[in-house]
């Protein structure tokens, strides 16, 4: 199975900050990897498929990329309506997995 | 507009079965290969099963093969998952979704599992 290391669990950061959450695939992926935004009590989100594509309708703070079997996620400005729980998931085999998720809390 | 809407939720006994239901819309379903994705209270997201969009090739998390099973009428657009011997750790809310692919990003609002005497 490939495992997704997601980094870091949570973090603290103020309205204005660059902020970056990675995740590690385990063995290679491709470009099989989005990012989901999920707030409380809600279904999470598509941001980001195929790595670095941007999902209709997502504002274009949030970005992609890939680098080997590393993949980031990059919000450039935080805004209010940012904080919430961030997941990677890749879908380039079975089984499907998740990253343990990060939270992104106010500082 | 694309739509997913789960049914079938509940409190059910450890041992017990339940079978969800997701009505699809504003999608080519026959086309779409589709996923269950469960959230354990508290936890984060799991991948549980996907069918291809004829219903020729599912596939399981290892903690529910064996017992749960999904498939689909594309008649009638819709997504289904039958969970039997259902256990505590099977308690969460359970989204159908299509998560993957240029042509997904789709989600239910998910129906909560609750396995409990």
């Amino acid at each position: 199975d490939i495992q997704m290391t997601q980094s870091p669990s949570s973090l603290s950061a103020s309205v204005g900050d660059r902020v970056t959450i990675t995740c590690r695939a385990s063995q290679g992926i491709g470009n099989d990897l989005g990012w989901y935004q999920q707030k409380p009590g809600k279904a999470p989100r598509r941001l980001i498929y195929a790595a670095s594509s941007l999902q209709s309708g997502v504002p274009s703070r949030f970005s992609g990329s890939r680098s080997g079997t590393e993949f980031t996620l990059t919000v450039s400005s935080l805004q209010p309506e940012d904080f919430a729980t961030y997941y990677c998931l890749q879908y380039d085999s079975y089984p499907w997995t998740f990253g343990q998720g990060t939270k992104v809390e106010i500082k | 507009e694309v739509q997913l809407v789960e049914s079938g939720g509940g409190l059910v006994q450890p041992g017990g079965s339940l079978r969800l239901s997701c009505a699809t819309s504003g999608l080519t379903f026959r086309n779409y290969s589709m996923t269950w994705v469960r959230q354990a209270p508290g936890k984060g997201l799991e991948w549980v099963a996907n069918i291809k969009p004829d219903g020729s090739e599912k596939y399981y998390v290892d903690s529910v093969k064996g017992r749960f099973t999904i498939s689909r009428d594309n008649a009638k657009n819709s997504l289904f998952l039958q969970m039997n011997s259902l256990r505590a750790e099977d308690t969460a809310v359970y989204y159908c979704a299509r998560p993957a692919w240029a042509n997904g990003g789709y989600w239910g609002q998910g129906t909560l599992v609750t396995v409990s005497s």
